[in-house]
């Protein structure tokens, strides 16, 4: 079991928008940066957003993070077939002194 | 651009020691001030960070794994490596290296199969 909660699964319809949610602790959340990640079948993890809010050159913005207090949000607009995937949120760990994921959600464009 | 490939033995006996090999091309691994990282994922299942070694050399393990985990640079080969002893079925998985903090984990080797089994 995760240290940091997400739904197990999210859907929406291809143009739609769809939020994945991302809970911790004061302990991690509340206190570090949080990333965001897509893995597509059979593939390495990619950044999507790092330090909450920020995006790596080449991800569009239809990519967004947010974060309040113990929890972090990603959102995901305009959806397409290919942003099928896993998401993964992930942060540092202030008490186990450790870092840390979530246990992933699997987005599928209805 | 960064590149990171890992590499070692696919499959590895109960008990036996996990021996992997993060080589780094496109840049120095001693010469930013990075965090290079092992993480793994079970089939079917979430990451699970394993531990991070600082261009500095000083390291950090998951509570989880420490008394088994042992992460180490070789700057004269740009590579860094992983040692996980007394491997039971429960450490197969496909295990990446990545460069980053935990909050911005931007380069990511393809990731290895390790199976344990005899």
């Amino acid at each position: 079991q995760s240290v940091l909660t997400q739904p197990p699964s999210v859907s929406a319809a291809p143009g739609q928008k769809v939020t994945i949610s991302c809970s911790g602790s004061s302990s991690n959340i509340g206190n570090n940066y949080v990333s965001w990640y897509q893995q597509l079948p059979g593939t390495a993890p990619k950044l999507l957003i790092y330090e909450n809010i920020k995006r790596p050159s080449g991800i569009p913005d239809r990519f967004s993070g947010s974060k309040s207090g113990t929890s972090a949000t990603l959102g995901i607009t305009g959806l397409q077939t290919g942003d099928e995937a896993d998401y993964y949120c992930g942060t540092w760990d202030s008490s186990l002194s450790a870092g840390i994921f979530g246990g992933g959600t699997k987005l599928t464009v209805l | 651009q960064v590149q990171l490939q890992e590499s070692g033995p696919g499959l590895v006996k109960p008990s036996q020691t996990l021996s992997l090999t993060c080589t780094v091309s496109g840049g120095s691994i001693s010469g930013a001030n990075s965090y290079w990282n092992w993480i793994r994922q079970p089939a079917g299942k979430g990451l699970e960070w394993i531990g991070r070694i600082h261009t500095s050399g000083s390291t950090i393990y998951n509570p989880s794994l420490k008394s088994r985990v042992t992460i180490s640079l070789d700057t004269s080969k740009n590579q860094f490596s992983l040692n996980l002893s007394s491997v039971t079925a429960a450490d197969t998985a496909v295990y990446y290296c990545a460069r980053g903090p935990v909050s911005q984990i931007g380069f990511w080797g393809q990731g290895t199969l390790v199976t344990v089994a005899s």
